[in-house]
C-alpha cells in the first residue's frame, strides 16, 4: 500500500490568502522528500525538496517542513494566486538512492476569487 | 534545454494487444524511471534504468517491462494489455539516479485499453 498520504483530498482557499498541505510518510528510511504539483493534462511539475538532514527549506512563495519525529511533511503557499490550482502531490525517496519515489494520492487546491 | 519527452501522447489498444512507450529524458541525464498514474492508485512507480540497467523495478507484472538505450533514451513495452492498464503513463529523468538534483517528469502518455 501507499506509504505516503495526504490528510485532505480537496482544500479550497480564498485568493491571497496562504495555503497549506499536508503529508504523513511511514517510512522512517526515507532521505528525500519532494512536492509537485500537476496540472491537468500535464505531468508533475517539481516545487521544492527537502532532504531528511533539514527540518524547513524555503523557495519562492513556498515552504516545505518536515518533521521527522511524527513523520509529517508540509507545504505551505504565501498569497496563493488562481494558477496554484492543481493536483499537489508530495513524494518520498526511500533510503539507498535506486528505488522509486512513493507518491502520496495527492490534495487538489482549489482558489476561490 | 529541453524537457522530457514522452510519445506518444495519446494511444488507444485493444485488450490482447501490445504497445511500447517512448521517453526522451533531459540532455546529460542518465536515469530514466517509469512511473504509472491512474485515479484508484495514483502514481506507481514501475522501473527505473540507469546507463542501459535496470536498477529498481516496482510491484508490476512482467508483462511490464523496458529498457534504456546508449543514448539515455528508454522505452517502456506492456504485454497481453489489460483494462486495467488503462492509465497515464509517466517518465522521469535526472542527472544521477540518485535524485541528488531532482526528477523532472514528462506529459505523460496517455493509455486507453478498450
Amino acid at each position: 500500500g501507499e506509504s505516503v498520504g495526504l490528510h485532505l483530498p480537496t482544500l479550497s482557499v480564498q485568493e491571497g490568502d496562504n495555503s497549506i498541505i499536508n503529508c504523513a510518510y511511514s517510512n522512517s528510511a526515507s532521505d528525500y522528500f519532494i512536492w509537485y504539483k500537476q496540472e491537468s493534462g500535464k505531468g508533475p511539475q517539481f516545487i521544492i525538496d527537502i532532504r531528511s538532514n533539514m527540518d524547513k527549506r524555503q523557495g519562492q512563495r513556498v515552504t516545505v517542513l518536515l518533521n521527522k519525529t511524527v513523520k509529517h511533511l508540509s507545504l505551505q503557499i504565501a498569497a496563493t494566486q488562481p494558477g496554484d490550482s492543481a493536483v499537489y502531490f508530495c513524494a518520498e525517496r526511500p533510503g539507498g538512492g535506486a528505488d522509486g519515489l512513493t507518491f502520496g494520492k495527492g490534495t487538489h487546491l482549489i482558489i476561490q476569487p | 534545454k529541453a524537457g522530457v519527452t514522452q510519445t506518444p501522447r495519446y494511444l488507444i489498444k485493444t485488450r490482447g494487444q501490445q504497445v511500447t512507450l517512448s521517453c526522451s529524458p533531459i540532455s546529460g541525464h542518465r536515469s530514466v524511471s517509469w512511473y504509472q498514474q491512474t485515479p484508484g492508485q495514483g502514481l506507481q512507480f514501475l522501473f527505473e534504468y540507469f546507463s542501459e540497467t535496470q536498477r529498481n523495478k516496482g510491484n508490476f507484472p512482467g508483462r511490464f517491462s523496458g529498457r534504456q538505450f546508449s543514448n539515455s533514451r528508454s522505452e517502456m513495452n506492456v504485454s497481453t494489455l489489460e483494462l486495467g492498464d488503462s492509465a497515464l503513463y509517466l517518465c522521469a529523468s535526472s542527472e544521477s539516479g540518485t535524485g541528488v538534483f531532482g526528477y523532472t517528469f514528462g506529459s505523460g502518455t496517455r493509455l486507453t485499453v478498450v
